[in-house]
């Protein structure tokens, strides 16, 4: 079946620090990957996507790359802000016939000023 | 504009009642999702439904029911079955089956008092 392996957290960073976030998946057929934010008490937002193997999503500076070789889709931003602590979700949907969308377990980013 | 309204943001049961959290979108979605989150946890499917008429359990649907006589409502109900309701409940809806990713609502913390 589908899954994905997202980095353990709490992350604490400094703000303007480099973060990355690793999400490593196994899936069938060929899936789309996604990553979504929770800012507290609040609903998931999509922050990007990668619908094919090589795709770079980016949103609001942060990006990520599918590595179809790698099996990976890790997040990335270069300078962090404290508007930027939130729980950050990697997810995938395969091509299979039963579309759901499949979550990693979440990393907490709290951003120091 | 565009989007998934679930009402109401906080609801207490106490034990042994039935609850029905609302869920009502007007994007034209085609399939809706029921998610559970508990606290530090990723998400949970409970149910889906992918036509109107029609849904499907996903991973923890016991103690829960759901119908979809509407395109654009999905309500779930929380039966005095489910031992642990104590959770944030989040909906979701999609085109597409998913393959460009979810939108979800702003959820519906329910407290078991």
């Amino acid at each position: 079946g589908n899954s994905v392996t997202q980095m353990e957290g709490p992350v604490t960073l400094s703000e303007e620090a480099f973060l990355t976030i690793n999400c490593t998946y196994t899936a069938t057929g060929y899936p789309s990957l996604f990553w979504y934010v929770q800012y507290p008490g609040e609903g998931l937002q999509l922050l990007l996507k990668a619908t094919k193997a090589d795709d770079k999503g980016s949103n609001k500076g942060f990006e990520a790359t599918y590595r179809k070789e790698t099996t990976s889709f890790h997040l990335e931003k270069g300078s962090v802000q404290v508007s930027d602590s939130a729980v950050y979700f990697c997810a995938l949907i395969s091509s299979g016939s039963a579309r759901q969308l499949t979550f990693g377990s979440g990393t907490q980013l709290t951003v120091l000023p | 504009d565009g989007g998934i309204t679930q009402s109401p943001k906080y609801l207490f049961r106490k034990e042994g009642q039935n609850v029905t959290l609302s869920c009502e979108q007007n994007l034209n979605h085609d399939a809706m999702y029921w998610y559970r989150q508990d606290p530090g946890q990723g998400l949970r499917l409970i149910y889906y439904s992918q036509i109107v008429n029609d849904f499907q359990k996903g991973d923890i649907a016991e103690g829960y029911s759901v119908s979809r006589e509407k395109k654009e409502s999905f309500p779930l109900t929380v039966t005095s079955a489910q031992k642990n309701p104590t959770a944030f409940y989040l909906c979701a809806s999609s085109i597409d089956n998913g393959i460009y990713g979810y939108t979800f609502g702003s959820g519906t913390r329910l407290t078991v008092v």
